[in-house]
């Protein structure tokens, strides 16, 4: 199974900040990852596929970049709506497999 | 608009049984392989189960490989998930998932389903 590891499991940053949150793979999944949000009790959403590119309907302060094993996903402007759990999850074979999540809090 | 409605859920003794559903509309179910994922209180999200299209290719997490099936009806646009000799370690909101594309390995989820919660408990 694909390991997937994020980093940090929590971050706390004040509105306006650029926050990059890491995963790692455990093997090379090319670019077949994905970046999900969830909000306290809410349900999750995908916010970037394909290790960059940007699920529709999501604010163009989100990107995600990187291949291979290591990818990032950054928050360039943290905004309070921003609150949430981060989740990746690769793609690229079964058993599909998430990172532990990343808890973004504000300063 | 896309919308998968899920039941199923609910109390239920350690060994028993359950079967969860995911009701599907706007969009043409039968065209999408659709996935179940499960959150644990408190925990992160673990993939348990995908199904083809055509209801062909069939994956399981370890963790419920031998007790559980998944399936689905494409004339009524529904996906299932019984769970079999349920454990403690089973209890957790499930969601229905489904990718965003409609191309084979495309494994990316949105939406989820409103999620149903499962309690195995004596």
């Amino acid at each position: 199974d694909i390991q997937m590891t994020q980093s940090p499991s929590s971050v706390s940053a004040s509105v306006g900040d650029r926050v990059t949150i890491t995963c790692r793979a455990s093997r090379d999944i090319s670019s077949r990852l994905a970046w999900y949000q969830q909000k306290p009790g809410k349900v999750p959403r995908l916010l970037i596929y394909s290790a960059s590119s940007l699920q529709s309907g999501v604010p163009s302060r989100f990107s995600g970049r990187g291949s291979g094993t290591d990818f990032s996903l950054t928050i360039s402007s943290l905004q309070p709506e921003d609150i949430a759990i981060y989740y990746c999850q690769q793609a690229d074979s079964f058993p599909l497999t998430f990172g532990g999540g990343t808890r973004v809090k504000i300063k | 608009e896309v919308q998968l409605l899920q039941s199923g859920g609910g109390l239920v003794q350690p060994g028993g049984s359950l079967r969860l559903s995911c009701e599907a509309s706007g969009f043409t179910f039968s065209d999408y392989a659709m996935s179940w994922v499960r959150q644990a209180p408190g925990k992160g999200l673990e993939w348990v189960s995908a199904i083809g299209s055509r209801g062909d290719a069939i994956y399981y997490a370890d963790s419920v490989r031998g007790r559980s099936t998944i399936s689905r009806d494409n004339t009524w646009n529904i996906l299932y998930l019984q769970i079999n000799n349920l454990r403690a370690e089973d209890t957790a909101v499930y969601y229905c998932v489904k990718p965003i594309f409609t191309v084979p390995g495309t494994r990316w989820f949105d939406p989820w389903g409103q999620g149903t919660l499962v309690t195995v408990s004596s």
